[in-house]
């Protein structure tokens, strides 16, 4: 059975940094990985979506990797604003049957 | 036009209550699907339609019952209700599906049930 992991369950860090969220699962055969944001008490907006065929995606301040192999994905974000300051979801779609598994969730806190 | 709108944003309802949900998209998306989160929680699946047929039921109460009058449209008919059916309740639609494409999510309906 699926399991997708997301560590840590939320993170602190000051303005301007650099900084990577985690996404691990436990079975490789998926066929698409993305990645979501969700503001508190609001809808989901895609960030990037990852084929099982490709190594990263890009979009603006974002990069998201992909390693089928050893089951991981993370989610780079460059020059951190307050404004990024929301719960990131990694959800995976598996190959057999389509489902969307989702992990827990990061809780990011920019510090101005 | 990238949007999936839904309505009401916030609906509080007694438990003999009958109410509906709307959600709405004009990106030419053929999945729809309805969501139902609790606080702190991911997103579980409800009901997915393809192509306006619903082709998954993830086996949710019958108090609940969809519907996909056509192509754009989505609703969840809600009926005795109860009070651990409140949470945040969200559409989504894809290219085509089920979750082989890049999901695209509404605001989500406040859901209360006193």
């Amino acid at each position: 059975k699926q399991e997708v992991t997301q560590i840590p369950a939320a993170l602190s860090v000051p303005e301007g940094e650099n900084l990577v969220l985690n996404c691990s699962f436990t079975d490789s055969a998926i066929y698409n990985l993305q990645w979501f944001r969700q503001d508190p008490g609001k809808g989901l907006t895609s960030l990037l979506l990852i084929q099982s065929s490709q190594r990263e995606q890009t979009s603006g301040r974002l990069n998201a990797s992909l390693d089928k192999s050893s089951g991981r994905s993370t989610l780079y974000i460059a020059a951190s604003q307050p404004g990024d300051s929301a719960t990131y979801l990694c959800a995976v779609t598996m190959d057999s049957n389509y489902q969307l598994i989702w992990g827990a969730g990061t809780k990011l806190i920019i510090k101005p | 036009d990238t949007e999936v709108t839904q309505t009401p944003k916030h609906l509080v309802m007694g438990m003999t209550n009958k109410k509906s949900l709307k959600c709405e998209q004009h990106m030419g998306h053929r999945a729809m699907y309805w969501y139902k989160q609790k606080a702190k929680k991911p997103p579980e699946l409800m009901f997915v339609y393809s192509y306006e047929k619903l082709s998954i039921n993830e086996s949710v109460p019958s108090r609940f019952s969809p519907e996909c009058p056509n192509s754009s449209l989505l609703n969840l008919h809600l009926h005795a209700l109860q009070p651990e059916d409140s949470a945040l309740y969200l559409c989504a639609s894809s290219q085509e599906g089920p979750f082989t494409y890049e999901q695209y999510f509404g605001p989500g309906t406040r859901l209360t049930v006193t």
